[in-house]
């Protein structure tokens, strides 16, 4: 069974503090894609980053890093020093073969002043 | 100017009234999608389609029709609102060709029935 797993349903920190958001996927494929993607309180949906399953290069940009392990299917995500321009429902998905997006049900980030 | 648009951003129903919301894209793409957002659950996928003569159910369907009037529009009907259609809609697209399927969204619809 294809599954995204974001166990966190929300995280509070103070602003300045480093926060991970957790995801989990589970897949049988062995090409397949994951994404991050922020929805901030105006609602819209904004693409942050893009891995394939044969790239387990660990990204960094700016404040955010993704951590892609595929020995324990996971593909977690860290924003360093939060702002709190930062707070929103972040979503985990993957992509398998074909069309389909695999969507966890979200994370929600506040970040207090 | 915005590459996927919705219409309306929002919306206020009766049940039991018929709505279409609608779906442009400038991007140039073959793919279409409608999704549902409900909290703590994700994004729901409704209908899909690759093509304009294509279209396909998705995870949810039922409640729901669409028809795909152009490769740049694909609109989104309820036949009869009911209140737990009440959701934040989102229409998306991507290439045909795009071995990962990297999706792009419009703003979003937001849906009340009462």
């Amino acid at each position: 069974a294809q599954k995204v797993t974001q166990a966190q349903t929300e995280i509070s920190v103070v602003e300045k503090e480093d926060v991970t958001l957790d995801c989990v996927y589970e897949t049988r494929d062995t090409t397949y894609y994951l994404f991050w993607y922020k929805q901030p309180p105006s609602g819209e949906l904004v693409f942050l980053i893009r891995r394939n399953s044969f790239d387990e290069q660990n990204e960094i940009s700016g404040r955010y890093s993704w951590n892609f392990q595929k020995s324990t299917s996971s593909f977690n995500f860290t924003i360093t020093a939060s702002q709190v321009v930062d707070s929103a429902v972040y979503f985990c998905a993957l992509s398998l073969a074909g069309y389909q997006l695999i969507w966890g049900a979200g994370t929600k980030l506040i970040i207090k002043p | 100017d915005a590459d996927v648009t919705q219409t309306p951003r929002n919306r206020i129903t009766k049940t039991g009234k018929r709505i279409m919301l609608e779906c442009s894209q400038t991007k140039g793409h073959d793919r279409m999608y409608w999704y549902r957002q409900d909290p703590g659950l994700g994004l729901r996928l409704i209908y899909y389609s690759f093509d304009v003569k294509d279209i396909n159910k998705g995870e949810i369907s039922d409640g729901y029709s669409v028809s795909r009037q152009a490769q740049a529009k694909f609109s989104l009907s309820l036949e009869s609102a009911i209140p737990n259609q009440t959701a934040l809609y989102f229409c998306a697209t991507s290439e045909q060709e795009s071995s990962y399927n990297e999706q792009f969204f419009g703003p979003g619809t937001r849906l009340t029935v009462l």
